[in-house]
């Protein structure tokens, strides 16, 4: 059932400002990372998707870093605009198993 | 590319209804679909994963008589919410898999559909 009093990470940015939003996996075996943005009411929309055999990709103003030394999978917005207020997560998966998210982190810009 | 329909977007249904939910991927085809529930401010939590043909694979505390999924073919999985109740309200996402791509593992999601159960 629901968690009462759960409380999504928040990041609060200004228009134009880069945002970078974290997030820690946690199975070191996991080979390929997704980001999706989750906008009130709908459903996930990928973003961009990392390989394990490289640290860094970049798409249409955003950067996704892979660090497998810390588990670490970060994911870089330029030039932030109002539009993207959301939810973010992060997914690990190994091989063909389920996808495995992350908590999710809600990106407020204001304008 | 890689558009994932979900019908209908809401439902209101009174208490011991049951109701389907459809899942579609439009422009390419999934082996694999899951079926995920998500509670306000939460993380998507998977309910279910079903391959074209064969029976789901329900996670653990998911009961499998009470959620019936069927994927009867490579672009439509189906799941019922059998004798709704009120605690069943949620927000039902289903995401697909497809079977060819730079990334077969990559799976992309429909827009949800919320469910309130009265």
């Amino acid at each position: 059932g629901e968690s009462v009093g759960l409380h999504l990470p928040t990041l609060s940015v200004q228009e134009g400002d880069n945002s970078i939003i974290n997030c820690a996996y946690s199975n070191s075996a996991s080979d390929y990372f997704i980001w999706y943005k989750q906008e009130s009411g709908k459903g996930p929309q990928f973003i961009i998707d990392i390989r394990s055999n490289m640290d860094k990709r970049q798409g249409q103003r955003v950067t996704v870093l892979l660090n497998k030394t810390v588990k670490h999978l970060s994911l870089q917005i330029a030039a932030t605009q109002p539009g993207d207020s959301a939810v973010y997560f992060c997914a690990e998966i190994e091989g063909y198993s389920t996808l495995t998210f992350g908590k999710g982190t809600m990106l407020l810009v204001s304008p | 590319g890689a558009v994932v329909s979900q019908h209908p977007s809401w439902v209101i249904c009174k208490s011991g209804t049951s109701v389907k939910i459809e899942c579609r991927s439009l422009d390419f085809q999934a082996t694999t679909m899951f079926w995920y529930r998500q509670f306000p401010k939460q993380s998507l939590m998977l309910m279910a994963t079903s391959n074209e043909g064969s029976k789901a694979t329900y996670e653990q505390g998911v009961e499998k008589d009470k959620f019936l999924i069927n994927h009867a073919s490579l672009t439509l999985s189906t799941l019922t919410v059998t004798s709704a109740h009120p605690e069943d309200s949620s927000f039902y996402i289903c995401s697909a898999r497809s079977t060819s791509g730079r990334y077969q593992e990559t799976q992309y999601f429909g827009p949800g559909t919320r469910l309130l159960v009265l």
